[in-house]
């Protein structure tokens, strides 16, 4: 059964902790997304991963850091730099032949 | 700037009608066209991909496609209450890594 998971769906953390959320895909796709969903307000992307043990930064990356140390994972770190942490956070992979992508169940986080 | 615009709505439309929600881009060279719907506390899910001029139907759903008036929309025939959600638009360039989601149009199928 081929697809995204994220972990945790929910996460609550203080400030001025960092927090790694999980991403594991098992669908063989090379490229890999993170985006951040506030409410009323499209996607934006954090970080993209074109293939193992690279990564790139997306238009909202300071403070987010990634890595990419296997095809089937690609966790984001959440850092006490983030100034406005509480979002939900989305994870994606993409199939390079349609340009589709497939979305994990999501993590919200809050941090208070 | 590359942008997706989407009217946010709500559109509202009774069970049985026909929905209708549109996205214009303004990256010419833009050539791959998504539809997503989200749930409310969910992910979103691709419903409809689009890649040339004209019509795609799957089911109920119809994307439209016209890359000169550069302009996308989703028809949904026979709306249902369980078509209640945010649809998001979203536009790729092909052969790059950024694809640009539209902030999403909240439709509500009232029964």
């Amino acid at each position: 059964d081929g697809g995204i998971t994220q972990s945790p769906k929910y996460l609550f953390r203080k400030e001025g902790q960092n927090v790694t959320l999980s991403c594991e895909q098992n669908l063989n796709h090379d490229a890999m997304y993170w985006y951040r969903q506030d409410p009323g307000q499209g996607l934006r992307l954090i970080y993209y991963s074109q293939i193992v043990n690279d990564f790139q930064k997306g238009d909202i990356a300071e403070g987010y850091s990634v890595s990419r140390e296997k095809k089937e994972s690609f966790p984001l770190t959440v850092t006490s730099a983030q100034k406005n942490p509480t979002a939900f956070y989305l994870c994606a992979s993409e199939d390079r032949t349609s340009y589709e992508q497939y979305f994990g169940p999501g993590t919200r986080l809050t941090v208070t | 700037q590359k942008e997706v615009e989407q009217n946010s709505g709500p559109l509202s439309v009774p069970e049985g009608a026909i929905a209708s929600l549109n996205c214009t881009y303004s990256d010419r060279v833009s050539q791959s066209f998504f539809w997503y719907r989200q749930y409310s506390g969910k992910s979103p899910e691709l419903i409809m991909s689009i890649y040339s001029n004209g019509d795609k139907e799957d089911g109920r759903f119809t994307a439209q496609l016209n890359k000169a008036s550069q302009y996308v929309s989703l028809l949904i025939r026979d709306s249902q209450p369980s078509d209640s959600a945010t649809y998001l638009c979203a536009v790729s360039v092909a052969g790059g890594f950024k694809t640009i989601f539209g902030a999403g149009t909240r439709l509500f199928v009232k029964a």
